[in-house]
């Protein structure tokens, strides 16, 4: 079993559509989690990064932690064509350490 | 203020020939990281530098794959021999001491035929 669990994709959704991105992972000395956006032959972008558990809100952007359940959501609201790509959940044990990442879900926004 | 700079973008070479991927980082990041992405996976770590001390190069195989990060700024990683095996992308990432979130360069695309 993986560290980290990721949704299998890809996704399609229609442009307006609530998507919400999820994954699962095993190890609770997992502290701090991210979000990454990549885009086509480009490296990844940070989009969201939360410590706790609840949730943290970036304008369409919302991510979700459960450390109880080992569990972290990224949730985005009025998606956008431009919202098309590959988003990859990452999780770290600590400052400076290695990010351990999902295995990334392609989204596809269709206009 | 400029982003992780990588180079090349891209790489052919046929294989057991050498290689060689550049990295300067975000101005001011004590942490250097170098991760392997292959095809429909997450990014994997190879390396990490503190400064210009490797503090984790567990998953690096070092038989054929090497860094050096001189005088904690700019690094390099290289393989030699390259094998078929070794066609993805190669991402550097740093991030600024005490901190947990990674900033990511454009990547190397290496292609090993």
């Amino acid at each position: 079993q993986k560290e980290v669990e990721q949704d299998p994709g890809p996704l399609s959704v229609p442009e307006g559509a609530i998507v919400s991105l999820n994954c699962t992972y095993s190890n609770s000395a997992f502290q701090y989690f991210m979000w990454y956006r990549q885009y086509s032959r480009k490296g990844p972008e940070l989009l969201m990064y939360t410590y706790s558990s609840g949730n943290k809100e970036d304008g369409r952007f919302t991510a979700q932690v459960d450390k109880s359940s080992k569990y972290i959501s990224l949730f985005i609201r009025d998606s956008q064509p431009s919202d098309s790509a590959t988003y990859l959940c990452a999780m770290t044990l600590g400052a400076n350490s290695k990010l351990t990442f999902g295995k990334g879900i392609t989204l596809s926004v269709r206009p | 203020e400029a982003g992780v700079v990588q180079s090349p973008r891209y790489k052919i070479i046929e294989k057991k020939q050498p290689v060689a991927f550049w990295c300067n980082p975000i101005s001011g990041h004590n942490t250097l990281y170098w991760y392997l992405q292959n095809l429909g996976q997450g990014p994997e770590l190879l390396i990490r530098y503190e400064n210009e001390e490797a503090v984790d190069d567990s998953q690096l195989p070092k038989d054929r794959f090497s860094a050096e990060r001189l005088k904690g700024v700019d690094s390099t990683l290289k393989i030699q021999p390259a094998e078929l095996g070794d066609s993805a992308v190669y991402l550097c990432a740093s991030s600024p001491g005490g901190k947990t979130e990674a900033f990511f360069g454009q990547g190397t695309r290496l292609t090993v035929v």
